[in-house]
């Protein structure tokens, strides 16, 4: 069975970066042909999706956040990474990583998620 | 990009059917067949329960049904179960990214 586990500080200062790892367990980053993702979740934004990634490197970003997101995969630890740079309250949410039921079908797998908080 | 449009609150008795409305655009719900739903329960990661506009995946009973027409999809419950009692977000694959709805909570009276 497939797992995803989030990992990375709960708290964050604003204007620093934050830095998430999802490793994955049951099943090889690379063997599948499905994007992995991160979305988060937050009272007054609801669920959002941050962007996703191929095993090959390929990425995909929402569009408001783009200048602010970096995703990248390693293979070899079959881990797959967020960054978001300019932490603000705003971004304060539960992070979850998860893996596509399909090309652009939605997510069939996720971790339990993460809060990060953004607080001086 | 913004939020598909859920309404806030749905309920029913016990045995009976709610249908959920998803309201997007040609841009994304109107524009491609990918549409999904999830169920969340408080506490708890997100859980798909329809993708590509009527697929159930593997495990996610017969009850849950969904359909799409033009830029709106629903979500229906055909006899309602205690457990069904949740939170429920749509969402549609939309030019390279996601967008997601704003969540409708399900009560069963």
């Amino acid at each position: 069975q497939l797992q995803l586990q989030e990992s990375g500080p709960g708290l964050v200062k604003p204007s620093e970066t934050l830095s998430l790892t999802c490793t994955v367990s049951g099943g090889s980053i690379s063997s599948s042909s499905y994007y992995w993702g991160w979305l988060r979740q937050s009272p007054g934004r609801g669920l959002e999706w941050i962007g996703s990634i191929y095993y090959s490197g390929t990425t995909h970003y929402n569009p408001s956040l783009r200048s602010r997101v970096t995703i990248s995969v390693e293979t070899s630890k079959n881990q797959f990474s967020l960054k978001l740079t300019s932490m603000t309250a705003a971004d304060t949410a539960v992070y979850y990583c998860g893996r596509e039921v399909g090309n652009r079908s939605g997510y069939s797998y996720w971790g339990q998620g993460t809060l990060v908080t953004v607080s001086s | 990009q913004s939020a598909l449009t859920q309404p806030p609150s749905a309920s029913g008795s016990p045995g009976q059917s709610v249908t959920i409305s998803c309201t997007g655009t040609s841009s994304d719900i109107g524009g491609y067949n990918y549409v999904s739903w999830y169920q969340q329960h408080p506490g708890k990661a997100p859980k798909l329960m329809i993708y590509e506009v009527s697929k159930r995946p593997s495990g996610v009973p017969d009850r849950f049904s969904a359909s799409k027409s033009g830029n709106t999809a629903s979500l229906t419950v055909s006899g309602l179960q205690a457990e069904d009692e949740a939170d429920y977000y749509c969402s549609s694959y939309a030019d390279s990214s996601y967008v997601f709805g704003t969540g409708t909570k399900v009560s069963a009276l």
